[in-house]
């Protein structure tokens, strides 16, 4: 069965970095694209990011341009999300998604069908 | 972006009932609407793409309609599993973007 097992949230300063993880199973990852939605406490959802099964393309919600970058490794099937100059509006379970479109559809369907149970970053001073 | 504007924000209602939400976005996305369903302290989980395709294994009391900005979701017969709050997503554009959820309550 799909499983996807986030890592690495955690308290943070405002300024730093932290680097999530997203492990895979269950599935031909390397065939998917990926994504990471957020949602801070109380609060909706808010799409983050977006990597193409081969980390070709990647797409990013205007307030984490710069800041946040998306990366895979389809050897270790494992999504990650490095994030840079964190800020307190940061603060929020992050989750990975998988995208409803496999190759060899061109692109990403941007409709996730498998998600992680998330990972809890809280950016406080 | 494309604004996503969902209604109610909160429902009341019993089991049995027929349920009905709204979703309207700022401009027209054809058919890239999709459907989220979610339960406090657990990720989302998809119930409809592409306005009215159900997704597998999701009962066929949801029934999603609707094409360029106007949009629902019913629930033909709520179920105590169905109390959650549900959402929708544009997936027109690479930017994606949620409304702002609907709280099914029990009445």
């Amino acid at each position: 069965q799909v499983q996807l097992v986030e890592s690495g949230g955690g308290v943070v300063q405002p300024g730093r970095s932290l680097r999530l993880s997203c492990a895979a199973s269950g599935f031909s990852f390397s065939s998917y694209g990926m994504h990471w939605v957020r949602q801070a406490p109380g609060k909706g959802l808010e799409w983050v990011a977006v990597i193409w099964y081969d980390g070709s393309t990647k797409y990013y919600v205007d307030s984490v341009k710069g800041r946040f970058t998306i990366s895979r490794d389809n050897q270790k099937n494992t999504l990650y999300l490095q994030m840079n100059s964190l800020r307190a509006e940061d603060t929020a379970v992050y989750y990975c998604a998988r995208d409803r479109k496999s190759i060899p559809a061109v692109g990403t369907d941007d409709v996730f069908d498998f998600w992680g149970q998330g990972t809890m970053v809280t950016v406080s001073s | 972006d494309i604004q996503m504007t969902q209604s109610p924000s909160t429902l009341s209602a019993s089991v049995g009932d027929r349920v009905t939400i709204t979703c309207r976005a700022s401009q027209s996305i054809s058919s890239w609407l999709a459907w989220y369903q979610q339960k406090p302290g657990k990720a989302p989980k998809l119930l409809i793409y592409k306005a009215s395709s159900l997704q597998s294994g999701v009962p066929s009391r949801f029934s999603g309609s609707g094409s360029g900005t106007e949009f629902t979701l019913t629930i033909s017969s709520l179920q105590p599993d169905d109390f959650a709050t549900y959402y929708c997503q544009q997936h027109n554009s690479y930017s994606v973007t949620f409304g702002g959820g609907t709280k099914v309550e029990i009445k």
